[in-house]
């Protein structure tokens, strides 16, 4: 089946320091790939939608130049943490659709723990 | 916004079915109900998904009443590794975002 792989798992940052997370479909292409973030115990908040070779639209609240994503190519999509703070500290979960499958749903990363120090 | 309220926690006993409901009134006619589970620190995984016939998989069967306002997700025989927490989401199939609810926590006990 349909694989998304992110990178890091997890990541210990400095504040004030930026930090880049991997969205990788490994064997099929994706043109949309959605960001999470996931704060403990709560459930996951859709925060962006990247499109491969275009800007990502972001959900409501949640601010562009602080979360920067880049949709390069139709199996990477990378999502950047700027100049991080404690309070940015979370899961980060990544997903995407096998576009030449039949209906389905979507495949989820296994996430990335950010922790900010 | 999530457009489905579920049960906030269950527990079920080891070996019996799991029968996790999920309310999605407002649903539309072309929209989806799927659902997926969370195991503590993992990315979410699919289980199923259908529209408005019952579907059954290797992994559950999805049950949705005839007005498609309300389904259950069965967990035929629950072991202690379906310990987790299940998602049901409703959306068009093609194209649209996953916004996910509270989901509900369920507990497998010995």
């Amino acid at each position: 089946g349909a694989v998304v792989s992110q990178h890091p798992s997890w990541v210990i940052c400095k504040s004030g320091t930026s930090v880049k997370i991997e969205c990788r479909s490994l064997d099929f292409q994706a043109t949309t790939m959605f960001w999470y973030r996931q704060f403990p115990k709560q459930s996951l908040m859709l925060m962006a939608t990247s499109n491969e070779g275009s800007k990502a639209t972001y959900e409501q609240g949640v601010e562009k130049d602080k979360f920067l994503i880049n949709h390069a190519s139709l199996t990477l999509s990378t999502l950047t943490v700027t100049s991080a703070h404690p309070e940015d500290s979370s899961f980060y979960i990544c997903s995407a659709r096998d576009e030449g499958a039949t209906s389905y749903g979507y495949t989820f990363g296994s996430g990335t723990r950010l922790t900010v120090v | 916004d999530a457009k489905t309220t579920q049960p906030t926690s269950m527990d079920c006993a080891e070996g019996r079915a799991a029968n996790l409901p999920c309310n999605h009134s407002t649903i539309s006619g072309n929209e989806y109900v799927y659902w997926y589970r969370q195991i503590h620190s993992q990315g979410p995984q699919y289980i199923i998904h259908g529209l408005k016939n019952n579907e059954t998989n290797e992994m559950a069967s999805l049950i949705i009443t005839e007005d498609r306002k309300s389904s259950t997700l069965i967990l035929p025989h629950a072991t202690l590794r379906d310990t987790a927490v299940y998602y049901c989401i409703v959306r068009v199939a093609v194209g649209n975002q996953f916004y996910f609810g509270t989901g509900t926590s369920l507990t497998v006990i010995p």
